[in-house]
């Protein structure tokens, strides 16, 4: 078993809908999540950056950390065709500079016009 | 945020040369950069930690001979693909990580854009 695992999709939605993207994890240590983008043949982009269990926003985007379940989703409000993009997940159990991620495999998103 | 760059962004080389990748934080320092192999649609796999003024770590299966690491500096890590083949041909993409403001140390990690080498 995957210590992080995530639906590689492909998942499509319409412009403007709700987007959800979820992770699970196994490793109870992990304390500190991360959201990235990936545009094709680009290097991930940070997009949120949560610790502990909890809710944070920013401007569309909202990542929400349940560790009880070892869960972690990535909302996207008014979906655009610009948020089309690999997201992938990211977590560790400290936040040290030399610390590894540990990634999930990435879901591919489609907006559709 | 913070700004990672990888210089070449795309390199052709024939089989046996070697390539030199470079990756600099712009406008942070960092002690502990990341090497990282991505195949087509595939997630990101890590190879090695890169720390400053010491020899890198390497993860299990990577050929420290083959992949040579050099982090001279707090801004600039570089990755030498030695004797290259066919079979190395992927993106290679680094990252950095960047200590945050604020009271409580923590660091969030930055990505290059990333450096797709084909070996022919």
């Amino acid at each position: 078993q995957k210590e992080v695992e995530q639906d590689p999709g492909p998942l499509s939605v319409p412009e403007g809908a709700i987007v959800s993207l979820n992770c699970t994890y196994s490793n109870s240590a992990f304390q500190y999540f991360m959201w990235y983008r990936q545009y094709s043949r680009k290097g991930p982009e940070l997009l949120m950056y949560t610790y502990s269990s909890g809710n944070k926003e920013d401007g569309r985007f909202t990542a929400q950390v349940d560790k009880s379940s070892k869960y972690i989703s990535l909302f996207i409000r008014d979906s655009q065709p610009s948020d089309s993009a690999t997201y992938l997940c990211a977590m560790s159990p400290t936040n040290f500079g030399n610390e590894k991620l540990t990634f999930g495999t990435g879901t591919r998103l489609t907006i559709i016009p | 945020g913070a700004v990672v760059s990888q210089h070449p962004s795309w390199v052709i080389c024939k089989s046996g040369t070697s390539v030199k990748i470079e990756c600099r934080s712009l406008d942070f320092q960092a002690t502990t950069m990341f090497w990282y192999r991505q195949f087509p649609k595939q997630s990101l796999m890590l190879m090695a930690t890169s720390n400053e003024g010491s020899k890198a770590t390497y993860e299990q299966g990577v050929e420290k001979d083959k992949f040579l690491i050099n982090h001279a500096s707090l801004t600039l890590s570089t990755l030498t693909v030695t004797s290259a083949h066919p079979e190395d041909s992927s993106f290679y993409i680094c990252s950095a990580r960047k200590r945050t403001s604020g009271s409580m140390r923590s660091y969030e990690q930055y990505f290059g854009p990333g450096t797709r080498l084909t070996v022919t």
